[in-house]
């Protein structure tokens, strides 16, 4: 059973261009969470998804992000027009259910640069 | 802004040193207080799940206690080993929402 997938591990981009990060959850896990962690700070929730519903986008800036998770595939979450200001680690988890009350399972990040 | 403190910030130990370090979070509304132990260059790792107050919790020699009315929760490792340097993190998650509020870590460095 792979752990939770996400790619790529790298990617640079010029500002303006768009990004795209995806994650593939554990098998049988149809609940996924993005967090960022900007450099020198800690875990900051963005986005938490079940299959094609958005659940809670709270922690999600409200341009330029947009992130989805089909029936089918992986999650993807897409950042437009991208700024230094962006570049950051970003780790999606997955689980079974709500993640409160069981463990999430994470993957190794993408790390997004800026350029 | 929803805080969850964690100290200390960074811990020196010699190997089979017993320690410990504590998660701050609010005392209202609690839902759940996870643990994560972070290796560099690998993926957070869940080590414990606490939802009840006065949870404790133990795997192998690292073990757990979780106080939610007065908002703390404290991380032992008993007699460390250099294997157990990682950055430990908690999580709070609050009844009232979905998100994960992470603490910035405790960064554990066992020296042989």
């Amino acid at each position: 059973n792979a752990g939770v997938m996400q790619n790529p591990r790298h990617l640079v981009r010029r500002r303006g261009q768009e990004a795209r990060l995806r994650c593939s959850p554990m098998k049988g896990h149809s609940h996924v969470y993005w967090y960022r962690q900007l450099p020198e700070e800690g875990l900051k929730f963005m986005v938490y998804l079940q299959k094609e519903n958005i659940i809670d986008e709270s922690g999600m800036p409200k341009e330029r992000f947009s992130a989805e998770f089909p029936k089918e595939g992986p999650s993807i979450l897409r950042i437009q027009q991208v700024v230094r200001g962006d570049s950051a680690a970003y780790f999606c988890a997955s689980s079974p259910q709500f993640a409160g009350n069981t463990e999430a399972f994470f993957g190794q990040g993408t790390r997004l640069t800026v350029v | 802004i929803l805080n969850v403190e964690q100290s200390p910030q960074s811990l020196h130990v010699q190997e089979g040193d017993s320690t410990n370090f504590t998660c701050s979070f609010p005392s209202s509304n609690f839902y759940a207080l996870h643990w994560y132990r972070w290796e560099t260059a690998k993926s957070p790792e869940a080590l414990f799940v606490m939802t009840l107050n006065g949870d404790e919790k133990k795997k192998g020699r690292i073990s757990a206690t979780l106080n939610t009315k007065e908002g703390y929760s404290y991380l032992y490792i008993k007699g460390s080993q250099p294997e157990d340097s990682a950055t430990y993190l908690c999580a709070f998650i609050r009844s009232t929402g979905n998100q994960f509020y992470f603490g910035t870590g405790t960064s554990l460095t066992v020296i042989p």
